[in-house]
């Protein structure tokens, strides 16, 4: 079936990094954009970033921009999200989903699969 | 940026009521809107695309209306399993802004 498995999270100091994984599998990886979207302890969804289903298009949050780089290896239907410089706003439960659309069809609508999330704890 | 102000923040209601759920853009977004359904401790499940097509699988109790600056979710004859937070998302420009939620408890 289609899936989206997050990894890496975990505690980190103030101003170190991190990177996270999110592996695919059920569908054609190398035809879907794919999200980050995050979730800070008892708030509403953010919206962070986004790469193209060739790696070659990314866009991101203001708030990450600099800080945050994302990437993908269609060979291992892996992306990965290196975070640098964290700040304590940066705690959250951090999602990865899948465009509801492939490339050829336009790439757009909404994020119709989603992982279970892995848990970023940036600590001062 | 695009703002998504979606309202009430919570709402209360009993199984079987109508429930309506209102999201505003602070731009028109055509009909490139999308209406996830979250539950405590779990991942957002997608409901809703192009402001009124149901994704495969969700209830027809579920519709979604709009175009342009507002749209709407409405749950015809809500369920016990309907009970969570609801968001909107923009997807017609970067960055996709999402909706603040609507929390739908049992009254």
């Amino acid at each position: 079936q289609v899936q989206l498995v997050e990894s890496g999270g975990g505690v980190v100091q103030s101003g170190r990094s991190l990177r996270l994984s999110c592996a695919a599998s059920g569908f054609t990886f190398s035809s879907y954009g794919i999200h980050w979207v995050r979730q800070a302890p008892g708030k509403g969804l953010e919206w962070v970033a986004v790469i193209s289903y060739d790696g070659k298009t990314k866009y991101y949050v203001d708030s990450v921009k600099g800080r945050f780089t994302f990437s993908r290896d269609n060979s291992k239907n892996t992306v990965y999200l290196q975070m640098n410089s964290l700040e304590t706003e940066d705690t959250a439960v951090y999602y990865c989903a899948k465009n509801q659309e492939s490339a050829s069809r336009g790439g757009v609508g909404g994020l119709d699969v989603w992982g279970q999330g892995t848990t970023v704890t940036v600590s001062s | 940026d695009i703002q998504m102000t979606q309202s009430p923040s919570t709402l209360s209601a009993s199984v079987g009521d109508r429930v309506t759920i209102t999201c505003r853009a602070s731009q028109s977004i055509s009909d490139s809107l999308a209406w996830y359904q979250q539950k405590p401790g779990k991942a957002p499940k997608f409901l809703i695309y192009k402001a009124s097509s149901l994704e495969s699988g969700v209830p027809s109790r579920f519709s979604g209306s709009g175009s342009g600056t507002e749209f709407t979710l409405t749950i015809s004859s809500l369920q016990p399993d309907d009970f969570a937070t609801y968001y909107c998302q923009q997807y017609n420009t970067y960055p996709r802004t999402f909706g603040q939620g609507t929390k739908v408890e049992i009254k």
